[in-house]
């Protein structure tokens, strides 16, 4: 079965430099969720979209911004990244009207340096 | 403030044991409350969910068992196995708001 797709794996970023993740949620899903996941933690909601719009809003830094694609596909941009944002960046998604389940993607770890 | 409150932090139990991890909550609006199972580096994976019109439920070795009066679930992984260890994290998500508050995580070991 498909499985959220997300990229890249890892990214090694210096302080000040700008990253763009990505998430390609499983076909059909219309909702896609961002958490971050520092060492030793536990996820912590950043950001959500639904068809396109953005549906709910965490702890996300205003250095961050994200958006869905037509075709649901989500980038989550972090610009003057800082040391503290060295974690794990966990997409997830789900049909919303049909189910509470959020399917989560590989991750990707950014290491800022 | 921690919404979901996770116990204990890290566990080890014997092969073939019970680990049982529970988690407490404030917020009565929460209602879906699934388990995740997150191996080293991976993404969360589900194992179980459970809403609160129901006291317990059972997948294979996996149980939730549900205290909507005391605000409280737990899980238990019957006859554990050393391919069990890993973190695991309780969640809960309100209808409307869909994201999930995740509980701080337990690390869990099983012993061969």
């Amino acid at each position: 079965a498909a499985g959220v797709i997300q990229s890249p794996r890892h990214l090694i970023k210096e302080k000040r430099e700008t990253a763009t993740l990505k998430c390609y949620p499983i076909p059909r899903h219309d909702t896609v969720y961002w958490y971050q996941q520092g060492p030793g933690q536990d996820p912590q909601f950043l950001i959500s979209f639904y068809e396109k719009m953005q549906s709910d809003k965490g702890s996300i830094p205003d250095r961050f911004s994200a958006q869905q694609f037509s075709d649901y596909h989500s980038e989550l941009n972090m610009s003057s990244l800082e040391l503290g944002d060295s974690a794990l960046y966990f997409c997830a998604s789900t049909i919303l009207r049909d189910t509470d389940t959020q399917y989560f993607g590989p991750g990707t770890r950014l290491t800022v340096l | 403030q921690q919404q979901v409150k996770q116990s204990p932090q890290s566990l080890i139990v014997q092969k073939g044991g019970i680990s049982i991890i529970n988690c407490a909550y404030e917020n009565t609006a929460f209602d879906y409350f699934p388990w995740y199972q997150q191996f080293p580096g991976k993404g969360p994976a589900l194992l179980i969910a459970i809403r609160p019109d129901v006291s317990e439920k059972k997948e294979g070795r996996f149980t939730i068992s549900f205290n909507k009066s005391a605000k409280q679930f737990s899980l238990h992984i019957m006859d554990s196995q050393p391919g069990d260890s890993a973190t695991y994290f309780c969640a809960a998500s309100t209808s409307g708001t869909y994201k999930y508050i995740f509980g701080t995580g337990t690390r869990l070991k099983v012993l061969a």
